[in-house]
């Protein structure tokens, strides 16, 4: 089946601009989750969902992040005034449930969106 | 804090052994993981381990960890030219009340001929 899909690959912006970077999930995961990876780093969280509701935003930079999942399934992440230190691989993972006790569902990742601030 | 340290480079010779080592710093970590990420691809988990286990086997991979140490290891058997590519070790922390998972930089394994 489909695995994680993530739109666009690659995008480049302008300094300023917005960007609204695009997941699909694994049909019928209830998690899903976005992480940044700089070049030369680990993937770093950023925030993640259960169904519709984003459950940690913790990892979120700044207010000029935010993300949405308005149906539980796909998820948007948006980065207005985008400045140069937000280029980075923006991942999605999805998982089929979320924690519950027991052990941990894997989180399935996408390819990831590479951003590039000019 | 939360933090997860790996060496950044490993040169093996194929038909060797990769050893990839790894030190975490919560002790409430309930899971830790290993992720391979090959070039234009997404990451794979590879394996993970439960707190109380001290050794995993799957296949040619060999996971040690030694809690009391805090350090984990991925044991490669036999490494092959498709064993190149950037390992990922991670925890999930916090007794896994938030999913989310901590990931170390990378260990970029490159297979000598």
């Amino acid at each position: 089946g489909a695995g994680v899909s993530q739109s666009p690959r690659y995008k480049v912006t302008k300094r300023g601009q917005d960007v609204a970077l695009r997941c699909d999930p694994i049909s019928g995961h209830v998690s899903l989750y976005w992480y940044r990876q700089a070049l030369g780093q680990g993937p770093e969280f950023l925030t993640y969902f259960n169904y519709e509701a984003q459950q940690d935003k913790s990892g979120l930079p700044n207010d000029r992040f935010s993300a949405e999942r308005p149906e539980g399934s796909i998820s948007t992440l948006t980065i207005q005034r985008t400045e140069q230190r937000d280029s980075a691989m923006y991942r999605c993972a999805s998982s089929p449930s979320g924690w519950a006790g027991g052990p941990p569902d894997t989180q399935y990742f996408g390819p990831g969106t590479r951003l590039t601030v000019l | 804090g939360e933090d997860v340290e790996q060496s950044l480079f490993l040169s093996v010779r194929e038909g060797d052994s990769s050893v990839i080592n790894c030190t975490y710093t919560d002790s409430s970590s309930t899971y830790l993981y290993w992720y391979k990420q090959e070039p234009g691809a997404g990451l794979q988990l590879l394996t993970y381990i439960f707190s109380n286990m001290d050794m995993k086997q799957d296949q040619r991979l060999t996971v040690l960890l030694n809690k009391k140490d805090k350090h984990l290891s991925l044991r490669i058997a036999d490494t092959q030219t498709g064993d190149s590519a950037i390992y990922f070790c991670a925890e999930m922390p916090s007794g896994g009340r938030d999913d989310k998972i901590i990931f170390g930089k990378g260990t970029r394994l490159h297979i000598l001929p």
